[in-house]
Formats: structure tokens, sequence, C-alpha cells
């Protein structure tokens, strides 16, 4: 079965903890993105990657970090410097850049 | 960057219409996509249009005038399971990076 898949579903963070997101497809694309939904507000762009070992900031990059070592994988770091970090966050891909991109099922980022 | 504005909620009852809005401010790179998300989960893709006129997929259909930047998102039959956020989204450069508009929360009532 292709598709995305990120884990955990759920995810909680102490004050002052770096916590990584996964995002994992074997769907053979080369680009992958991060984004982060607040509630009622549209995506916004974290991070994205074209190819392997490269990636390019997005809209709203402070605070994250990501690595690009594998095609098929695109992790996410939440560092301690995010001081707003409660988000349901989202990986996509797709094929290429300018064509259509797929969502995982999302991580919900909590604070403790 | 890129304005999406596209309106907050519509309610209709079950086997209505509903026609969701779009507009963007053209920035030369082609292509207006449309996403479904319900409640939790993650958006699933509905529509790309990347030229102008309507494009029919089912009960949905999707049209986009790029001079005018606008576009628009046709339910029609509704059903329950089609309440559900629905986002707009724009490429801002040749790259394809997206500008996702807020989303239009769909209520569909028995």
């Amino acid at each position: 079965d292709g598709g995305i898949t990120q884990s955990p579903k759920y995810l909680f963070r102490k004050e002052g903890q770096n916590v990584t997101l996964s995002c994992e497809q074997n769907l053979n694309h080369d680009a992958m993105y991060w984004y982060r939904q607040d509630p009622g507000q549209g995506l916004r762009l974290i991070y994205y990657s074209q190819i392997v070992n490269d990636f390019q900031k997005g809209d709203i990059a402070e605070g994250y970090s990501v690595s690009r070592e594998k095609k098929e994988s695109f992790p996410l770091t939440v560092t301690s410097a995010q001081k707003n970090p409660t988000a349901f966050y989202l990986c996509a891909s797709s094929r290429s850049t300018a064509e259509t991109q797929y969502f995982g099922p999302g991580t919900r980022l909590l604070v403790l | 960057g890129q304005n999406i504005d596209q309106p907050t909620e519509m309610t209709a009852t079950e086997g209505a219409i509903v026609q969701i809005n779009c507009t963007y401010q053209t920035s030369g790179f082609n292509g207006l996509f449309w996403y479904q998300q319900h409640a939790g989960e993650a958006p699933t893709f509905l529509s790309y249009n990347v030229l102008d006129g309507l494009e029919e997929k089912g009960r949905f259909s999707s049209f986009l005038s790029r001079s005018k930047g606008y576009s628009y998102l046709l339910l029609k039959e509704l059903q329950m399971k089609d309440s559900a956020s629905y986002l707009c989204a724009a490429p801002t450069d040749s790259w394809g990076k997206l500008q996702f508009g807020a989303g239009t929360q769909v209520v569909v009532t028995p």
C-alpha cells in the first residue's frame, strides 16, 4: 500500500524539550513538506524539500529544524526555541515540485 | 505573499447545492487546488484546475478564472458526510509553493 505515514498521532512536549515528528512516504515522491495548522487557520509552510539532501525554509521556520537524508523520510524537530508549539502538524509529499501534494494523517503536538 | 479569501462558514440542507468561492491575487503562476478536510483529519485532494473553465468530477465541480483570480467549488446533492472544511490553495512562485486559504466550514443539515 502506497502512502504517507506520520508518527506519533499525539505527542506531548515538556518545557525546554526538543521533540521529533516522523514522516515517511513510499510513493517515490521527490518533494516533501511540513505544515502547521492552528484552529481556524489555514496551513502554514514550515520547511520543504525538493530533493534528497536539500531543504528550504518556509514561512514559519523559526524554532524548527529538518533533515532529508533519505528520499522516503523527512523528520521535523520542534526545538525548545519554538515558544508556541501546540498545533496540528501535517507532512505532505508530491511527485515533483508544483504537482499535487498528498498529506499524511498528521501529528497533534501538545505542551505539558 | 499571496492573499487567499474564502468564506468562513456555509450551511446547507441535505440534497441541496453549495458553491464555495475563493479569490486570490494573481501571481502569474497557474493552478488552483481544492482540498477537503474533515475535523481532526488531514486534508484530502479534491481537484486541481490549471486552465480556465469548469471541471466536473462526480458530485463535485471546480471552476477557475485565472485573469480574475477567482475559483469556486460546487458541491451538488449534498450528503451529511460532506460536512467538512474546504481549503483552496494557489501557487505563489514558480517552484509551486502553495498558499492556503483559512478554509470554508460547510455544515450540512438534515
